[in-house]
């Protein structure tokens, strides 16, 4: 079946250092990659996508590559502000057809805190 | 333009006794997901809606879980009778529909069910 795993966290940075969250996953067919983020007190917001191999999906400074030969779609932010700190979820979603269509599978989420 | 829309946002209550959640999709979406998430965990889908029509309830514990969806519009989430171990955030997504292979899903914030 389809998973998703994320690195361990919780991450604390100081502000304008450097981010990166890992996510590695295993899927049947082609997935599509998701980068969703939930600030507290609100609900999940879809971050950044890439939906082929060696796509760069991008938005608010984050970056993430889809590398099929790695399997992974590392979350990187070259300087980090004290805003961005919430839960970063990494997301497949696969169109292998039978129960996977039209289910985004997550992986357990990453706490990332910035302090000034 | 409206969110997707939850309620209630908090909710305690007793073990065994019943609850029910609501869920507004945003207007002109056809698809409506309900996921369950566990504390320090990532979503996980219990039932998705196309229209009226539950299409995978796969992950639905039918035991105690019911939802509905009655004229394709907003939909209800139930639990009777509920256990301890239902305490977690129930989160509500709909799609829009459109020809590509994949249909952005936008949350509502959730409601917090604990149950004592």
């Amino acid at each position: 079946g389809n998973s998703v795993t994320q690195m361990e966290g919780p991450v604390t940075l100081s502000e304008e250092a450097f981010l990166t969250i890992n996510c590695t996953y295993t899927a049947t067919g082609y997935p599509s990659l998701f980068w969703y983020v939930q600030y507290p007190g609100e609900g999940l917001q879809l971050l950044l996508k890439a939906t082929k191999a060696d796509d760069k999906g991008s938005n608010k400074g984050f970056e993430a590559t889809y590398r099929k030969e790695t399997t992974s779609f590392h979350l990187e932010k070259g300087s980090v502000q004290v805003s961005d700190s919430a839960v970063y979820f990494c997301a497949l979603h696969t169109n292998a057809g039978g129960t996977s269509y039209g289910k985004l599978t997550f992986g357990q989420g990453t706490i990332l805190t910035v302090h000034p | 333009e409206a969110g997707v829309v939850q309620s209630p946002r908090y909710k305690i209550i007793e073990k065994k006794q019943p609850v029910a959640f609501w869920c507004n999709p945003i207007s002109g979406h056809n698809t409506l997901y309900w996921y369950l998430q566990n504390l320090g965990q990532g979503p996980e889908l219990l039932i998705r809606y196309e229209n009226e029509e539950a299409v995978d309830d796969s992950q639905l514990p039918k035991d105690r879980f019911s939802a509905e969806r009655l004229k394709g519009v907003d939909s209800t989430l139930k639990i009777q009778p509920a256990e301890l171990g239902d305490s977690a955030v129930y989160l509500c997504a709909s799609s829009p529909r459109t020809s590509g292979p994949y249909n952005e899903q936008f949350f509502g914030p959730g409601t917090r069910l604990t149950v004592l």
